[in-house]
């Protein structure tokens, strides 16, 4: 698989049930981004995560990231119409000098109201 | 969160013609990046910059492509010759000081080459 593979790559629910997406990374990272996407409009920073960091939460969002794995998830508990969205996981290198963002292919999220 | 902004937000062009791409920077942000997402695609790296000098690029960004940021004002790609699988969003992206922090990108530019 790529590096920043998200799984899976379409999910529908219920308005307000919980939603989780997963990541999955190749190399090793310096911290990991989450962010959201409205159709055709720009990235939205939802969260970061280092790579010391197992668990972090931000308001309804809660990611946790696995290095030993290699992956991340993104939790967001009692979904909104709203947060109908694409969500894309990042990874920046964990070299000094490659802190680019490599982008999974993305989780398109429908909330069925 | 802090804002960036770019301009324009869309941009029609014929194929051979130069586009300039911009972006506003944060007043304390150091680091610049562009990446492009074509349509239905991931979201690609092209080049990240740093204290007026390119630090990365990727495979993409090839001679037709240059970035500059003049006199420490936008923060602009230029595209010299466009090509039909040129037509993308073009994000720009910035950070602060730390490689810890978050990239915060504008809202893009949607390019259409024909």
């Amino acid at each position: 698989s790529q590096q920043g593979e998200e799984d899976p790559q379409a999910l529908s629910i219920q308005e307000g049930e919980n939603a989780t997406m997963n990541c999955s990374y190749k190399t090793s990272i310096n911290n990991l981004q989450w962010y959201r996407q409205n159709s055709g409009r720009g990235l939205v920073h939802l969260i970061l995560i280092r790579s010391n960091e197992r668990e972090k939460h931000s308001g309804r969002l809660r990611v946790t990231l696995d290095t030993s794995k290699k992956s991340s998830s993104l939790l967001i508990t009692a979904s909104r119409a709203a947060d109908t969205a694409s969500y894309f996981c990042a990874t920046a290198g964990a070299n000094f000098g490659n802190e680019k963002l490599t982008f999974g292919t993305g989780t398109r999220l429908t909330i069925i109201p | 969160e802090p804002e960036v902004t770019q301009t324009p937000s869309h941009q029609v062009t014929q194929m051979g013609q130069e586009v300039i791409l911009r972006c506003v920077p944060i007043s304390n942000h150091l680091y610049f990046y562009w990446y492009r997402q074509i349509l239905g695609q991931k979201v690609e790296f092209l080049v990240s910059f740093y204290n007026n000098e390119i630090s990365e690029k990727s495979e993409i960004f090839d001679d037709q492509f240059s970035v500059e940021r003049p006199d420490g004002s936008n923060f602009t790609l230029k595209i010299r010759s466009t090509k039909l699988e040129d037509s993308a969003m073009y994000f720009c992206a910035e950070r602060g000081t730390s490689v810890q922090e978050t990239q915060y990108f504008g809202p893009g530019t949607r390019l259409l080459v024909l």
